[in-house]
């Protein structure tokens, strides 16, 4: 069964940056194929996809958001990280890290709330 | 705006038949990328329901289909539930965004 759960601060102050993590257990990157992306979701709208890094280490993210995240993984650990710098008010919403097989997302996290406000 | 068109809402009566579309581009369903569904219930993270066209996930049932046509794809659900109400996102990648996912707006379903 893969589970997988993120975690980091529920609130950042604008300008400052966000690190979430996401733990995961039930799969490990040595198997081809195998990714954790990370989503997220403002109040009240719809998901939005930040990025991914697979397997081989290979990392794809949202060009609007490319030079603002970096994505890694620790698979000693079970781990992958999302930074996010210079965060905003309207980069508020609930966070969400999913194993992907392929091109989709299989499981997916509870999701992580996050504020920015002063 | 997504690249991925969604209508922002369906309804239908309980035992009926809706359908969902998802307008995309020759840059990402038309390229022959994979169109996978999404269903988010109130409250809950998104759950898959449909993958690489037409399939689906142990446990999600046959009333539940998909399909796909040129640039756009469609998601059906048959004998509407009233469990079915939740909110639905189709989601594929493109080619003008650096093979980037890409998810659509999201449709919200009401059953009447």
């Amino acid at each position: 069964q893969i589970t997988l759960k993120e975690s980091g601060p529920t609130l950042v102050k604008p300008t400052q940056t966000l690190t979430l993590t996401c733990t995961f257990s039930g799969f490990s990157f040595s198997s081809s194929g195998v990714g954790v992306g990370w989503i997220r979701q403002p109040p009240g709208k719809a998901l939005e996809w930040l990025g991914i890094i697979y397997w081989d280490d290979d990392e794809r993210y949202s060009p609007s958001l490319k030079t603002r995240l970096t994505i890694t993984k620790d698979t000693s650990k079970n781990q992958v990280v999302l930074t996010m710098t210079n965060m905003d008010p309207v980069d508020t919403g609930t966070y969400y890290c999913a194993h992907s097989w392929m091109t989709y997302f299989d499981s997916w996290g509870q999701g992580t709330l996050v504020t920015v406000s002063s | 705006q997504s690249v991925l068109t969604q209508p922002p809402s369906v309804s239908g009566a309980p035992g009926q038949r809706v359908t969902i579309s998802c307008t995309g581009s020759s840059s990402n369903i038309g390229a022959g990328y994979d169109v996978n569904w999404y269903q988010q219930l109130p409250g809950a993270a998104p759950k898959l329901l449909i993958y690489d066209y037409n399939n689906r996930p142990s446990g999600v049932p046959d009333r539940f289909s998909a399909s796909k046509s040129g640039t756009s794809a469609s998601l059906a659900i048959t004998g509407l539930q009233a469990e079915d109400e939740a909110d639905y996102y189709c989601q594929s990648y493109d080619s003008t965004l650096s093979e980037s996912g890409v998810f659509g707006g999201g449709t919200r379903l009401t059953v009447l």
